[in-house]
């Protein structure tokens, strides 16, 4: 069975530029979390939806940060302009909505903006 | 304001050894605490999990020993493999409220090491 599926895998951009990093959770599960990942700041939540619906986008570090959910089985993580200390790993995780359902990560997407 | 607070940030173990990761959390609220592992090149993958109603869970080789008074849980590893280096990450997890109720809080992970 299919996990959650990232890409791309690896992003190497220039600063400014946009990326748009995608994910495509496991069929049935109805939430997604993204994540970003630093040695510095370890692994934090940015936003996370319910049923397509964003829920919570506190951790979104900036406005630069946007994330959308179209339908069930896509998201997309975008970032414009893209700014060097935006360098991490993006995961994308998701769950079902049953209690204690264990969140299943994708693989990531390292991002080098330099 | 870090709510799960992990140690030690790397650990180096001879095989055969028990591996032993802490962590500590603040909010009394949390209410489900797993453990993940993550191999380099690859996402978190959920290792064990506990519940707060509970003082120990035994899976295999994994361990989580829970104190609730002491807001304190941890790893245990028993006969260390070679193929457990990677890095373990503890996390909490707020009650239910409604939509808003499947956030986790992750530690900032220990790198484990286990040498031949």
């Amino acid at each position: 069975d299919a996990g959650v599926i990232q890409s791309p895998r690896h992003e190497v951009t220039e600063m400014g530029q946009e990326v748009t990093l995608r994910c495509k959770p496991i069929s049935g599960h109805d939430y997604l979390f993204w994540y970003r990942q630093t040695m510095m700041r370890g692994l934090e939540l940015l936003i996370y939806f319910n049923n397509n619906v964003p829920i919570d986008d506190s951790g979104m570090p900036e406005d630069r940060f946007s994330a959308k959910m179209p339908n069930a089985s896509f998201s997309t993580l975008k970032i414009q302009p893209s700014e060097p200390r935006d360098s991490a790993v993006y995961f994308c995780a998701s769950s079902g909505g049953a209690t204690n359902q264990p969140q299943h990560f994708g693989d990531g997407t390292r991002l080098s903006i330099l | 304001q870090q709510q799960v607070k992990q140690s030690p940030q790397s650990l180096i173990v001879q095989k055969g050894g028990i591996s032993i990761i802490n962590c500590a959390y603040e909010n009394t609220a949390f209410d489900y605490f797993p453990w993940y592992q993550q191999f380099p090149g690859k996402g978190p993958a959920l290792l064990i999990a506990i519940r707060p109603d509970v003082s120990e869970k035994k899976e295999g080789r994994f361990t989580i020993s829970f104190n609730k008074s002491a807001k304190q849980f941890s790893l245990h590893i028993m006969d260390s493999q070679p193929g457990d280096s990677a890095t373990y990450f503890c996390a909490a997890r707020g009650p239910y409220s409604g939509a808003g109720s499947y956030q986790l809080t992750f530690g900032k992970g220990t790198k484990l090491s286990v040498i031949p």
